[in-house]
């Protein structure tokens, strides 16, 4: 049970590329999750979804997309990076029981 | 809408004493609360969850936090801390319909040191 996984761990972009950051989750869980975070600002919501095919924006959705085809993966696109993307983002899945997310190790992106 | 305000951007404290970690929040209805906690280069882990019920909440690690309505607050507690709790700790906020949807403060690096 590997719980939630990330890819790349580590990426450098040049601005305005673009790049997709992986995330899968083995625990069957409906609703899934993408964050950002940055010193001194916690955490913010950029897209969620609770379900194949259903997504919604979060706090801060601009310059980000995202799909949803199946249970397990929930990945997240960079559509034209800018340098205030650089951030570490996380990936997170929710147990509807318990109310437990459980996080991936993050990304940590730069962008130059 | 949903706020998170964590009182203290750094709380250092030596070995087996006690402490406290501050959190306030604001919302017009119902609240599910959280604490998580997050080790160097990792992701973030579950400390505790206040969803009903019971105000005083046990955690893992020896963590406790108190609900308190009247002052907003869910402070974080633990009796005697050891070296392997220096980590940065994240209060949230959610909605019970959106707990998937949660709204951090922006945490407290506790240093606790020999």
């Amino acid at each position: 049970n590997a719980g939630v996984t990330q890819t790349p761990k580590f990426q450098v972009l040049k601005t305005g590329q673009s790049m997709t950051l992986q995330c899968a989750q083995d625990m069957n869980h409906e609703y899934m999750s993408w964050y950002r975070q940055d010193p001194g600002m916690g955490l913010r919501l950029i897209h969620y979804s609770v379900g194949a095919g259903i997504t919604d924006q979060g706090e801060v959705p601009n310059g980000y997309n995202v799909s949803r085809s199946t249970t397990e993966d929930f990945p997240l696109r960079l559509l034209s990076a800018a340098p205030s993307q650089t951030s570490v983002y996380f990936c997170a899945s929710t147990d509807r029981d318990s109310y437990e997310q459980y996080f991936g190790p993050g990304t940590r992106l730069t962008v130059t | 809408a949903q706020s998170v305000t964590q009182l203290d951007s750094q709380v250092p404290v030596f070995e087996e004493a006690p402490v406290e970690l501050r959190c306030n929040y604001s919302s017009s209805v119902s609240v599910y609360l959280f604490w998580y906690v997050q080790y160097p280069n990792q992701g973030l882990q579950l400390l505790l969850k206040y969803l009903s019920g019971s105000t005083l909440v046990k955690g893992i690690n020896g963590f406790e936090a108190e609900f308190n309505k009247s002052q907003t607050s869910f402070h974080l507690r633990k009796p005697s801390v050891h070296i392997s709790d220096t980590a940065e700790y994240f209060c949230a906020v959610s909605d019970p319909g959106g707990y998937n949807k949660l709204i951090f403060g922006a945490g407290t690096r506790l240093a606790v040191h020999p």
